[in-house]
């Protein structure tokens, strides 16, 4: 099983409709979770970091299930400006505060917005 | 603030031939990255420093690929030699929080796009 897995899409959605991502992660130690977003030739940047007890922020939710070991994100009423590749974050597992604990970044979902 | 900058932004080369990417992370922050990203996938980890120390270089191709961060603050990645398949962005992160499992947001870099001819 891969690291983090993503579904690579493309993700093809009229603007306005509500789109679901998931992501898988095989290692059940990791206890940092996000969702980057990286548009096309640029750097990735946060979008919002996933806590267990689920998190919103304007119209995007992102759940997580420690259980699973499985990410999601919502993106609610899609406009064009959110046309990107969607890239689900997980740490390694060392937590000892000293070991590798840099982040594993999936493939990322691409999402294109049609007017 | 000013981000995280890395230089060159563009680098063609012949294979066999070496490069060296620099990365000045955002002031203050301890925990440094490199990451590939090669088109069509996600970002690769290469290694990891905290302050000038290495934490995880477990995936960094130590026959070419070498890095360093000797005052704790800037750094670089050499490829010595080049192969075609080093072609990709490299991105320099930096964070400023790293506790027992738990990291902060990551800043990246606009990086550094390698092509090996």
């Amino acid at each position: 099983r891969k690291e983090v897995e993503q579904d690579p899409g493309p993700f093809n959605v009229p603007e306005g409709a509500t789109v679901a991502f998931n992501c898988t992660y095989s290692n059940s130690a990791s206890q940092s979770f996000f969702w980057y977003r990286q548009d096309c030739r640029k750097e990735p940047k946060l979008l919002m970091s996933v806590y267990s007890s689920g998190n919103e922020d304007g119209r995007f939710t992102a759940q997580l299930n420690r259980a699973s070991q499985y990410i999601s994100l919502l993106i609610r009423d899609s406009k064009l400006s959110d046309s990107a590749t969607y890239l689900c974050v997980v740490n390694k597992t060392d937590v000892s505060g000293g070991g590798a604990d840099g982040l594993t970044f999936g493939k990322g979902t691409h999402l294109i917005i049609q007017p | 603030e000013a981000g995280v900058a890395q230089s060159p932004r563009y680098k063609i080369i012949e294979k066999r031939q070496s490069v060296a990417f620099w990365c000045n992370p955002i002031s203050g922050h301890a925990t440094l990255y490199w990451y590939q990203q090669i088109l069509g996938q996600g970002p690769k980890l290469l290694i990891q420093f905290q302050n000038n120390g290495v934490v995880d270089d477990s995936q960094l191709p130590k026959d070419r690929f070498s890095a360093e961060r000797l005052k704790g603050v800037d750094s670089t990645l050499k490829i010595q030699p080049a192969k075609l398949e080093d072609s990709a962005v490299y991105l320099c992160a930096s964070s400023s929080f790293r506790d027992r499992g738990l990291i902060g947001e990551l800043f990246f870099g606009e990086g550094s796009r390698l092509t090996v001819l």
